[in-house]
């Protein structure tokens, strides 16, 4: 099993364009999440879902969109970036409590 | 509303030594509580869950931790420091009444190890 992954490992934006942050799981968990990083603050979620077709809002999910049409990907949109969107994003999957995380995105927007 | 407070931002320790992380936490029910490491630029790591079983909690890489109702903490122990525990340690908190999948973190204390 490949666990979680996610693309790209790091990226560059300019204040205003859309990306989408990639994220994959093979272990066929319903449950799928992302949480952004900043010094300081911890991790800190963005948005869930429990599985294909439900997605719902975390803690901060202003500037961000997700969807999931399959059990195995849950993509992070940014659709205008802003500078206060620099951060570590990881996305995570569980079935039960323990979740599993992927290495991290990191994005820099200028 | 669920929290938890890492009550130190940094602990420096030498190799060989115990390692004392502490962490409390405020919760309306009967909490899940969990410790994650995570290395430098790495992803986050599962050391160990508490889910209303025992109350001391053993992990990965010697590590422990012991629930304490009274006193709302879930501090993480290790009797011997080594260069490779040198990591951020997070501690976190889930429940009920939050989705018990939905993980509130702390802030995160960054662990030194010394030679």
């Amino acid at each position: 099993n490949a666990g979680v992954t996610q693309t790209p490992k790091f990226q560059v934006l300019k204040t205003g364009q859309s990306m989408t942050l990639q994220c994959a799981q093979d272990m066929n968990h319903e449950y799928m999440s992302w949480y952004r990083q900043d010094p300081g603050m911890g991790l800190r979620l963005i948005h869930y879902s429990v599985g294909a077709g439900i997605t719902d809002q975390g803690e901060v999910p202003n500037g961000y969109n997700v969807s999931r049409s399959t059990t195995e990907d849950f993509p992070l949109r940014l659709l205008s970036a802003a500078p206060s969107q620099t951060s570590v994003y990881f996305c995570a999957s569980s079935l039960g409590e323990t979740q599993y995380f992927g290495p991290g995105t990191r994005l820099l927007v200028l | 509303a669920q929290s938890v407070t890492q009550l130190d931002s940094h602990v420096s320790v030498s190799e060989g030594t115990p390692v004392l992380l502490r962490c409390n936490y405020s919760s309306s029910y009967s909490p899940s509580l969990f410790w994650y490491v995570q290395h430098p630029n790495k992803g986050l790591q599962l050391l160990l869950k508490y889910t209303s079983a025992a109350t001391l909690v053993k992990g990965i890489n010697g590590f422990e931790a012991e629930f304490k109702k009274s006193e709302t903490s879930f501090h993480l122990t290790k009797p011997s420091a080594h260069m490779s525990d040198a990591a951020e340690y997070f501690c976190v908190v889930s429940g009920v009444n939050t989705g018990f999948q939905k993980l509130v973190f702390g802030t995160g204390t960054r662990l030194l190890v010394s030679p």
